[in-house]
């Protein structure tokens, strides 16, 4: 799977729009981007994956640049509960694991 | 629903003894993973499962792990000769186990070697 780099830590204000980014530069055209997130002392949590299209639920938004080398996850209105260690994993569609790195640090300030 | 179980939440050893960690995964999924994940990094891959066999254990760091899913369901995590290298949080998630499916993480168990 393509390697991904993130930055170590941010920080975003109570309400405001957190904008995490992820450069993937090496992704294959059968890679999708995958976003997990880590709240302390629990296991991982899904919120969005995507190919090519921006998506959107009601976790997240996800942002892909068009040549897909890099992508941003938008949490459009964050929380204290949303403070997390956010992870960007690029995997082959069907693969069987899930390669974690070392994922940013959000830290959501009241 | 109920979510991925796992126990024991903490398990504290000495160096040399062997220990069993379980998981649950939700009912009616087919795929179960493990993962371990050391103070300050992400998880990393241990081995998967399709029901009752394992698909790949590409990620198992040595013989000394082992894991065993004889229904497809329950899963046990064994370690043998405990080293304290191997203190970690042993997480454990299932799916679906239809292609590119979610995996549901539990909250893991924490494995301390003393």
């Amino acid at each position: 799977d393509a390697k991904t780099t993130q930055p170590p830590s941010m920080d975003c204000a109570e309400g405001r729009a957190a904008n995490l980014p992820c450069n993937h530069s090496t992704i294959s055209g059968n890679e999708y981007v995958y976003w997990y997130r880590q709240i302390h002392s629990q296991g991982p949590q899904y919120i969005i994956h995507g190919l090519k299209n921006n998506e959107t639920n009601e976790m997240a938004s996800l942002i892909i640049t068009e040549d897909r080398k890099s992508s941003t996850l938008i949490l459009p209105h964050a929380t204290l509960r949303d403070t997390a260690v956010y992870y960007c994993i690029v995997r082959v569609w069907g693969a069987n694991n899930l390669f974690f790195g070392t994922g940013t640090r959000l830290t959501v300030i009241p | 629903g109920a979510g991925v179980s796992q126990t024991p939440s903490n398990k504290v050893t000495e160096k040399g003894k062997y220990v069993e960690l379980r998981c649950d995964p939700i009912s009616g999924h087919t795929a179960l993973y493990w993962y371990r994940q050391s103070l300050g990094q992400g998880p990393e891959f241990l081995i998967y499962f399709q029901g009752t066999g394992a698909a790949d254990d590409s990620g198992l760091p040595n013989d000394r792990f082992f894991a065993v899913r004889p229904e497809g369901s329950v899963s046990t995590l064994k370690i043998q000769r405990t080293e304290r290298g191997d203190s970690a949080v042993y997480l454990c998630a299932s799916s679906l186990g239809t292609e590119g499916d979610t995996q549901y993480f539990g909250p893991g168990t924490r494995l301390t070697v003393l």
